[in-house]
């Protein structure tokens, strides 16, 4: 079983749709939690930190189920713009392992 | 300010050669981490150093060896190349360890043939 796990995708929304992920993480240890965000043969850029009560972002809300291991990101009205693979990333021992999750890609289509 | 910066871009090599890859951090990060990315999958976590100290190892070979400068700088080095080597090689810094975001370079596209 892999540490980290996403949605495979990839998802294909209009624009203004509501979309959320969820990944998974095996290590009931595991310290922090981010979502980056990943265009296209560049590198990955921090979309978020991932708070345990929940944080919101302007149209990005993440959440955290540290009973269920589970972090999710909901995107809402999107935007052509939000296209892009989105990169669940685990922090383990100490903080000195960083673990990725193999990414969900997003289309927004007009 | 700068960010971080990575060379060389691209790297062409051929099976059984070694490479040095190399990485300078955001001025003021202690931390600096090396990840691989094969296409269609997330970065591959491979080192963290900090405070030139290894904190943190991937499931990679011993053909793959990195340091941390006194400048905080690094290099990612790699013998005996393979054909599944070739990868984008990331290189990410930090303030410190722990919650701090990670600032990723541009990456070296090694390739090997």
């Amino acid at each position: 079983r892999k540490e980290v796990e996403q949605d495979p995708g990839p998802f294909n929304v209009p624009e203004g749709a509501t979309v959320a992920f969820n990944c998974t993480y095996s290590n009931s240890a595991s310290q922090s939690f981010f979502w980056y965000r990943q265009d296209c043969r560049k590198e990955p850029k921090l979309l978020m930190s991932v708070y345990s009560s929940g944080n919101e972002d302007g149209r990005f809300t993440a959440q955290l189920n540290r009973a269920s291991q589970y972090i999710s990101l909901l995107i809402r009205d999107s935007k052509l713009s939000d296209s892009a693979t989105y990169l669940c990333v685990v922090l383990n021992t100490g903080g000195f392992k960083t673990i990725f999750g193999a990414g969900t890609r997003l289309f927004v289509k007009a | 300010d700068a960010g971080v910066t990575q060379s060389p871009t691209h790297l062409i090599k051929t099976r059984g050669q070694h490479v040095t890859l190399r990485c300078s951090p955001i001025s003021g990060h202690k931390s600096v981490s090396w990840y691989q990315q094969v296409l269609g999958q997330g970065p591959q976590f491979i080192f963290q150093y900090y405070e030139k100290e290894e904190r943190g190892r991937g499931n990679f070979p011993d053909r793959f060896s990195a340091r941390q400068f006194p400048n905080y700088s690094s290099e990612l080095n790699v013998n005996a190349l393979l054909l599944g080597d070739s990868a984008l090689y990331l290189c990410a810094s930090s303030l410190s360890v722990g919650n701090s975001p990670l600032h990723f370079g541009n990456g070296t596209r090694l390739t090997v043939t």
